[in-house]
């Protein structure tokens, strides 16, 4: 069935470095990767989002990238501080419709001050 | 504006007893969706439903049932808990449009001794 690995599982960073997340998903028909962030004890709250026409997405500090033809995308975190720290999902929606989604396992990020 | 209301937000149980987890949302969303969240293991789907009066299997549907009698409301019941169920239960939603991120509830945390 449709898999997404995440990578890494950790992740520790001083304040002010930048962070990366990567993704990879296995079916070739997923238009829609959502980002998701989740502090401890809190709801998934989602933070960007990318879809298939395009191929970069920036809002502020953070950026989304995606290569279809590898199937994977990326999430790059610029500027890091504390308040950033938490556990990070993507997710992507394959064929079949109804917005389901498929999620990796989760990067916890530990940023330092 | 509530967005997706879970309840309880605790609950401990015994092995063998049932009970019933409440989602509702108020944002007129067609689909719906449960998820089990568990250490190192992501979101995991459990049953979803893509409108009123219909539910189906999602990843992980064993020992759990579901119905969605009125569309703004979703309910997951355990007809005889299992340790194993012991996990941090989501419910979602998303509008009908596609590509749409899915809007996610508080979570109920529960224990099965």
């Amino acid at each position: 069935g449709e898999n997404v690995e995440q990578h890494p599982s950790t992740l520790s960073v001083q304040e002010g470095d930048s962070a990366v997340i990567k993704c990879t998903y296995s079916d070739s028909a997923s238009n829609y990767f959502p980002w998701y962030k989740q502090e401890l004890g809190k709801r998934p709250q989602l933070i960007i989002d990318i879809r298939s026409n395009v191929g970069e997405k920036k809002d502020q500090r953070i950026a989304v990238t995606l290569n279809k033809t590898a199937k994977h995308f990326s999430l790059h975190i610029t500027e890091t501080q504390p308040e950033d720290s938490a556990v990070y999902f993507c997710a992507s929606q394959p064929r079949g419709g109804y917005n389901k989604l498929i999620f990796g396992a989760g990067t916890r990020l530990a940023v330092h001050p | 504006n509530a967005g997706v209301t879970q309840t309880p937000k605790f609950r401990v149980l015994k092995t063998g007893q049932s009970m019933t987890l409440l989602c509702a949302q108020d944002m007129n969303h067609e689909y719906m969706y449960w998820y089990r969240q568990d250490p190192g293991m992501g979101l995991r789907l459990i049953h979803y439903s893509v409108g009123e009066g219909t539910t189906a299997k999602g990843e992980v549907p064993d020992g759990y049932n579901v119905s969605r009698l009125k569309k703004q409301n979703f309910l997951l019941g355990l007809e005889s808990a299992a340790p194993s169920q012991t996990s941090v239960y989501f419910c979602a939603s998303s509008p009908f449009l596609g590509d749409q991120p899915q809007h996610f509830g508080d979570g109920t945390r529960l224990s099965i001794l």
